[in-house]
């Protein structure tokens, strides 16, 4: 199993609507976690980070963590075409019984915003 | 100029060939880390440093060896290529946080 995981398919939305991109993960101690947004062919870039319980907004964009069911959501309200990207979820990668300071991602989720 | 720095952009090798992937950072972090991504997967981590003297391997290390020759310097290599190590390569650098930031690829096919 890894350790965060994003098992929707595709995700295709209109414009102006909320997108709710959904991650998993296996480690209940897992403190922090972290949204990438990647163009086709660009680079990852860090759009959220989320290390306590609860909700985190920064504009249009809002990560949920909940620690007891063990997943951490995004949320992209008024959706724009400009956010079709594939969506990774991140979170700490463990090796050797430490975490520290290295993630693991998940497969990613396709976002694409339809006019 | 970029922060974080990846050379080649793309490279066609053949199978068995050694070749070397460099990346070099100008923001000043001590993390380093190499990842290659291929569809459906994700990001995996192949080599990880967090000092000059300090190198560990990722998820996926089978096939690749790495060199820390500065701060900012982090060089993968594959010894001897085979197709299945066809993919994109991401260097990416962290503070303590850890929040990262990748070079721009390398996109790499071997034949």
């Amino acid at each position: 199993q890894k350790e965060v995981e994003q098992n929707s398919g595709p995700l295709s939305v209109p414009e102006g609507a909320i997108a709710s991109l959904n991650c998993t993960y296996s480690d209940r101690v897992s403190q922090s976690f972290f949204w990438y947004r990647q163009y086709s062919g660009k680079s990852p870039e860090l759009i959220m980070s989320i290390y306590s319980n609860g909700d985190k907004e920064d504009g249009r964009f809002t990560a949920q963590l909940n620690k007891a069911s063990q997943y951490v959501s995004l949320l992209i309200r008024d959706s724009q075409p400009s956010d079709s990207a594939t969506y990774l979820c991140a979170g700490p990668y463990k090796s050797g019984g430490t975490s520290y300071g290295k993630l693991t991602f998940g497969q990613g989720t396709i976002l694409t915003v339809h006019p | 100029d970029a922060d974080v720095t990846q050379t080649p952009r793309n490279r066609i090798t053949k199978t068995g060939k050694r070749i070397m992937l460099e990346c070099s950072q100008t923001k000043g972090h001590d993390r380093m880390y190499w990842y290659r991504q291929d569809p459906g997967l994700g990001l995996r981590l192949i080599y990880y440093s967090f000092d000059v003297k300090d190198i560990n391997k990722g998820e996926i290390s089978d096939g690749y060896s790495v060199s820390r020759q500065a701060q900012a310097k982090f060089s993968l290599s594959l010894e001897s290529a085979i197709p299945n190590q066809t993919a994109l390569y991401f260097c990416a650098t962290s503070d303590p946080s850890p929040s990262y930031t990748f070079g721009s690829g390398t996109r790499l096919t071997v034949v």
